[in-house]
């Protein structure tokens, strides 16, 4: 089984809409990540948590909000969605920093996601 | 503040020749810097990581790359390149271990 999940893994909605992606990880990291990849622009980071506690907005967070469920659940909201919120998501996960190592990020598998 | 630059968006290379995917990078503290690879429709992937212990760094698939501070560059290269390699490579710093900024990407075209 995958170590980090992402639900739908496609998805067409309409202008206007809320829509909820969702992010399921077993590889017990307590950093989880949202990332949007639009062509030409590589990955831009939406928002990040380093525990259930903590919820940070990152370079683009405008129009987007989060929920930490749990330690491993990490959900992605667009309350009202708008065609320039279509894009490729992905969900992140990376362990604490651990001395002078930065530990590399886990990426799902994406959602494709389009506004009409 | 961090940021990375990907000087190609797109690199075409004969199969069996070298390939050379280039990433500078601007950080105000020693760095972490990583490869990641992304085929079609999938996921990233992790190449390599550069974490201060050796400058050259190998990673999988035959691919390396040699972090040089006084030209803030870490240029991924693989000796031969395979039809396999077609994919979307993009390099990523972090200083902190807490943000990760990527490159926005060169796309890699193997020929046969």
């Amino acid at each position: 089984d995958a170590d980090v999940t992402q639900t739908p893994r496609n998805r067409i909605t309409k202008t206007g809409k809320r829509i909820m992606l969702e992010c399921s990880q077993t590889k017990g990291h307590d950093r989880m990540y949202w990332y949007r990849q639009d062509p030409g622009l590589g990955l831009r980071l939406i928002y990040y948590s380093f525990d259930v506690k903590d919820i940070n907005k990152g370079e683009i967070s405008d129009g987007y909000s989060v929920s930490r469920q749990a330690q491993a659940k990490f959900s992605l909201s667009l309350e009202s969605a708008i065609p320039n919120q279509t894009a490729l998501y992905f969900c992140a996960t990376s362990e604490y920093p651990s001395g002078e190592s930065y530990n590399e990020q886990f990426f799902g598998p994406g959602t494709r996601l389009t506004v009409l | 503040a961090q940021s990375v630059t990907q000087l190609d968006s797109h690199v075409s290379v004969s199969e069996g020749t070298p390939v050379l995917l280039r990433c500078n990078y601007s950080s105000s503290y020693s760095p972490s810097l990583f490869w990641y690879v992304q085929h079609p429709n999938k996921g990233l992937q992790l190449l390599l990581k550069y974490t201060s212990a050796a400058t050259l760094v190998k990673g999988i698939n035959g691919f390396e790359a040699e972090f040089k501070k006084s030209e803030t560059s870490f240029h991924l290269t693989k000796p031969s390149a395979h039809m396999s390699d077609a994919a979307e490579y993009f390099c990523v710093v972090s200083a902190t271990g807490n943000q990760f900024y990527f490159g926005t990407g060169t796309s890699l075209t193997v020929i046969p």
